[in-house]
């Protein structure tokens, strides 16, 4: 079915830490993966993404690992930060019979301790 | 400005209430969604649009409606409210050039 889930529903770190968060995705199909932040009261916004054909992508103080073996996605943020407390979803592109869509995770709240 | 736009902000109804939640974007995106956001539940889709001519359907359309009034514009209607309608409700959009979507702020919407 489709489904993509996270397998921590809330995540405390220590500032200065590094944060990883993990999502499991059902579709082997799948070919492109997005992560989003949502702070509080605002909508989700966009952190990073990776294509089916890559295990690996870097961005600011943000990776994003892939392994399609397993089918499992992972967020690292280093050096956590305050600003970093959100709830992270993944999400999954399903493309089929023309029409395109993402499928989202539940969410995981991410918070930082001082 | 945004780039999406909702309004209101936050809503308190009524049971048995119209209410409609309006979005607008200023992307020039062919596709607009919306979603609904429960805790726990994450983002469900209700129903989506890929042009102005284009409505389909989510996964929990039952009791909303939606009219793509303009390809910048996409509300969606309870014609009918119920307290379990109460939630966050997101808009989005999308284009063919890259599969994210961009979201709007949400509406916080109460039916009591």
């Amino acid at each position: 079915g489709e489904s993509v889930g996270l397998h921590l529903p809330t995540l405390s770190v220590q500032e200065g830490d590094n944060s990883i968060i993990n999502c499991a995705y059902s579709n082997s199909a799948s070919d492109y993966f997005i992560w989003y932040k949502q702070e509080s009261g605002k909508g989700p916004q966009f952190i990073i993404d990776i294509r089916s054909n890559m295990d690996k992508r870097q961005g600011q103080r943000v990776t994003v690992l892939l392994n399609k073996t397993v089918k499992h996605l992972s967020l690292q943020i280093a050096a956590t930060q305050p600003g970093d407390s959100a709830v992270y979803f993944c999400a999954e592109n399903w493309s089929r019979q023309g029409a395109q869509k993402l499928v989202f995770g539940q969410g995981t709240r991410l918070t930082i301790n001082p | 400005d945004a780039d999406v736009t909702q309004t209101p902000r936050n809503r308190i109804t009524k049971t048995g209430k119209r209410i409609m939640l309006e979005c607008s974007q200023t992307k020039g995106h062919d596709r607009m969604y919306w979603y609904r956001q429960d805790p726990g539940l994450g983002l469900r889709l209700i129903y989506y649009s890929f042009d102005v001519k284009d409505i389909n359907k989510g996964e929990i359309s039952d009791g909303y409606s939606v009219s793509r009034q303009a390809q910048a514009k996409f509300s969606l209607s309870l014609e009918s409210a119920i307290p379990n309608q109460t939630a966050l409700y997101f808009c989005a959009t999308s284009d063919r050039k890259w599969y994210g979507y961009t979201f709007g702020s949400g509406t916080r919407l109460t039916v009591v």
